[in-house]
């Protein structure tokens, strides 16, 4: 296993469409993590799964943010009507929940870019 | 989840050792100290994570007091590589249900 996927690397789109983000966990992580990071900032929880169930949305997490996880695998986060402030870095990290803390494993992120 | 307070930056030469240190007054007992490594353009990497006393692996070791009110990342004799933001993050064990990151430590190593 390579690790977190992260598809695309890079986005560009025009304020007022609709963007998708895909992550790929690690394989046997049952944990999945959604953050925004802008620049200069350390990265803000948006929202996690626990295998498909998404347990905890963040604030942050608009009526145009809505992110799935079917069948407890790959996640998709998709921005609805994208605005300029939208403009950010989007990490999604996985982890094994096992009783304790445990390192949450991060991919290289989404660079999104609203003109 | 507790506050962490850590410096913004950080300079240093290659070869010596770096200390970073971060607060947490708030700690919680049910609280561990993990931190995080970010290079520009990458997802946040772990690095090292303790409840008390120092915990040491291949990369760094950390120190944290009796009190636990404040832990310190110790890294070895850094090289150039180790230039990046390092974050001090506490959370709930057991449950790890998300991190609270702060702005962290901006460490610039140089010749």
């Amino acid at each position: 296993d390579t690790g977190v996927s992260q598809d695309p690397r890079h986005k560009i789109t025009k304020r007022g469409q609709n963007v998708t983000f895909r992550c790929d966990p690690i394989s046997e992580h049952n944990r999945l993590y959604w953050y925004r990071q802008t620049l200069g900032q350390g990265p803000e929880f948006l929202t996690y799964f626990q295998n498909e169930a998404q347990l905890e949305k963040s604030r942050l997490l608009s009526d145009r943010f809505s992110a799935e996880r079917p069948k407890g695998s790959f996640s998709t986060l998709e921005i609805q009507r994208t605005e300029q402030g939208d403009s950010a870095m989007y990490l999604c990290a996985s982890s094994l929940e096992h009783g304790k803390n445990t390192e949450a494993f991060f991919g290289q992120g989404t660079r999104l870019t609203v003109v | 989840l507790a506050k962490t307070t850590q410096p913004i930056s950080m300079d240093s030469y290659e070869g010596q050792e770096v200390n970073i240190t971060c607060s947490h007054n708030n700690i919680a007992t049910n609280d561990y100290i993990t931190w995080y490594q970010q290079f520009p353009s990458q997802g946040p990497r772990f690095i090292i994570q303790g409840y008390k006393t120092k915990v040491t692996n291949e990369v760094a070791s950390l120190f944290i007091p009796a009190d636990r009110k404040s832990s310190t990342l110790s890294l070895p004799r850094v090289s150039l590589s180790d230039t990046a933001v390092y974050y001090c993050l506490v959370g709930d064990s057991g449950t790890a249900s998300k991190l609270t990151f702060g702005t962290g430590t901006r460490l610039q190593v140089t010749l």
